[in-house]
C-alpha cells in the first residue's frame, strides 16, 4: 500500500531554533500535501496545503512566514517552523494525495514538537 | 463553506457490540467526498471508509461501514462486532470537489473505548 514517511517523529528545540519536518511519499507520487496541527485531545487543524513545484495555500490564521512549506518534489514535501515558540509545541501530521489513488489521503505518522 | 460536526466526544461500549458513530456535515458543493480515520494512542491516522456523494450505495469495509444519508447530511459511522483493538479516536472527514481545492476538513472526533 501507499506509504507517507514523516521525520522525525518527535523533536525537542529551544525557543528561537528553527525545525524541519519531512514528509515523503514511499512508493507514489503525491499530487498534493497537507500539512495539519493537532493539539492534545483536539481534531486535525489544517494549515496549509501544497502542489508540487508551486506555492503552498495557507488557513486563514495560519502564518506563512512563520511556517514554510516546501514541496520540491512529487515525494517531498517540507515544514519548517521559524524561530520557534513554546507556543508551537504541538503533533504536526502531514498527509498526501495521488490523483492516480482515488480519494484516499495517506498519512505520515507526525511529529511531535516540543519547544522549551 | 464546509463544516463537520461529531457530536458524541466519548463513548463507551461493550466488546462484540455494535456502535454507532454520529457525523453530520454541512457543504455548498454538488459533489463531496466523506471519510472517517481512526487514531490510536500512537497518532498515526489510518483510513477506514470512503463514501462518494453520488455512489449509489452505502460504502463497507469489513467491520466498517458508512450510513448514508444526503438528505440529512449525516454519514455516521458502524462498528459491527467491536473488539478491543477498536478503543482510539475516530475522526469523520470532508472533501468538496469544487469550491476547497481538495482540502480535506476533519471534525471534533470521537473517543471510543472499547470494555471488555
Amino acid at each position: 500500500g501507499a506509504v507517507v514517511s514523516q521525520h522525525p517523529s518527535r523533536v525537542i528545540c529551544k525557543s528561537g531554533t528553527s525545525v524541519k519536518i519531512e514528509c515523503r511519499s514511499l512508493d507514489f507520487q503525491a499530487t498534493t500535501m497537507f500539512w495539519y496541527r493537532q493539539f492534545p485531545k483536539q481534531s486535525l487543524m489544517l494549515m496549509a496545503t501544497s502542489n508540487e513545484g508551486s506555492k503552498a495555500t495557507y488557513e486563514q490564521g495560519v502564518e506563512k512566514d512563520k511556517f514554510l512549506i516546501n514541496h520540491a518534489s512529487l515525494t517531498l514535501s517540507t515544514l519548517t517552523v521559524t524561530s520557534a515558540h513554546p507556543e508551537d509545541s504541538s503533533f504536526y501530521i502531514c498527509s498526501a494525495r495521488s490523483t492516480l489513488l482515488g480519494e484516499k489521503l495517506f498519512f505520515g505518522s507526525g511529529t511531535q514538537l516540543s519547544v522549551l | 463553506a464546509q463544516k463537520i460536526t461529531q457530536t458524541q466526544p466519548g463513548m463507551f461500549v461493550q466488546e462484540k457490540e455494535a456502535v454507532t458513530l454520529d457525523c453530520t456535515y454541512d457543504t455548498s458543493d454538488p459533489s463531496y467526498g466523506l471519510f472517517w480515520y481512526k487514531q490510536p494512542s500512537s497518532g498515526e491516522m489510518i483510513f477506514l471508509i470512503y463514501q462518494g456523494s453520488y455512489d449509489q450505495q452505502n460504502a463497507t469495509e469489513g467491520r466498517y461501514s458508512l450510513n448514508f444519508q444526503k438528505a440529512r447530511k449525516s454519514a455516521n459511522l458502524v462498528i459491527s462486532a467491536s473488539q478491543l483493538g477498536d478503543s482510539a479516536m475516530y475522526f469523520c472527514a470532508m472533501r468538496g470537489v469544487y469550491s476547497s481545492a481538495s482540502k480535506i476538513i476533519f471534525g471534533s472526533g470521537t473517543r471510543l473505548s472499547i470494555r471488555p
